[in-house]
């Protein structure tokens, strides 16, 4: 059972675009949503995360805006650069984070001059 | 101040082989968990441990096992190798809430 659900699957935005990547979720109980940026041969690395209590959360050129009631929530990079080119994986938590992550399937973003 | 080390890096096994993993945790960091990465399955839950406790498990097959040493260092264990396991193996080390910093991973190949 896939309890976040990420699209699209691949995408390719020009320089200085904006790139936008859509989770939803099915369980209630998450309450602790974050994105993870990951680059070829590397680990994940937390971009930003937000909880339930607030409808958008900014920080530099990475926003993430969340819908409760439609229990979606979406990442927006502005002013896309090509060092942004990785694959974004979106997740969620119980307990503000203390329980695993359940992961999205990821984006592949690319970022075209 | 250092980040989460996983090794080996790689591994190239035979099927029914067994194979063990290392992690070490940023230092003061008591939870430790690991994560199955591939094309076809994405990012799933392993199991976590804090205290040298299992704190959580995921669905996998007994096949898969972890421990946790007093210094907070982790290993797991895969017996009885499947073409299938070939994956890349992460390990997450957090304070507790909020958030978990991936080493780069172990990248096993199973023949």
């Amino acid at each position: 059972q896939q309890q976040v659900k990420q699209s699209p699957q691949s995408l390719i935005v020009q320089k200085g675009g904006i790139s936008i990547i859509n989770c939803a979720y099915e369980n209630t109980a998450f309450d602790y949503f974050p994105w993870y940026q990951q680059f070829p041969g590397k680990g994940p690395a937390l971009l930003i995360a937000i909880r339930p209590d607030v409808s958008e959360k900014k920080e530099g050129r990475f926003t993430i805006s969340f819908n409760k009631s439609a229990k979606q929530f979406s990442l927006h990079i502005m002013d896309s650069q090509p060092g942004d080119s990785a694959t974004y994986f979106c997740a969620a938590s119980k307990n503000f984070g203390n329980e695993k992550l359940t992961f999205g399937t990821g984006t592949r973003l690319t970022i075209i001059p | 101040k250092a980040g989460v080390t996983q090794t080996p890096r790689y591994l190239i096994k035979t099927r029914g082989q067994q194979v063990t993993l290392s992690c070490s945790p940023i230092s003061g960091h008591r939870s430790v968990s690991w994560y199955q990465q591939t094309p076809g399955q994405g990012l799933q839950f392993l199991f976590e441990y804090f205290s040298e406790t299992q704190r959580n498990k995921g669905n996998f097959p007994g096949r898969f096992s972890g421990r946790q040493f007093s210094n907070s260092r982790s290993e797991m264990n895969v017996s009885t190798l499947e073409l299938g396991d070939s994956a890349l193996y992460l390990c997450a080390s957090s304070l507790g809430a909020d958030e978990a910093f991936f080493g780069q991973g172990t990248r096993l190949t199973v023949v």
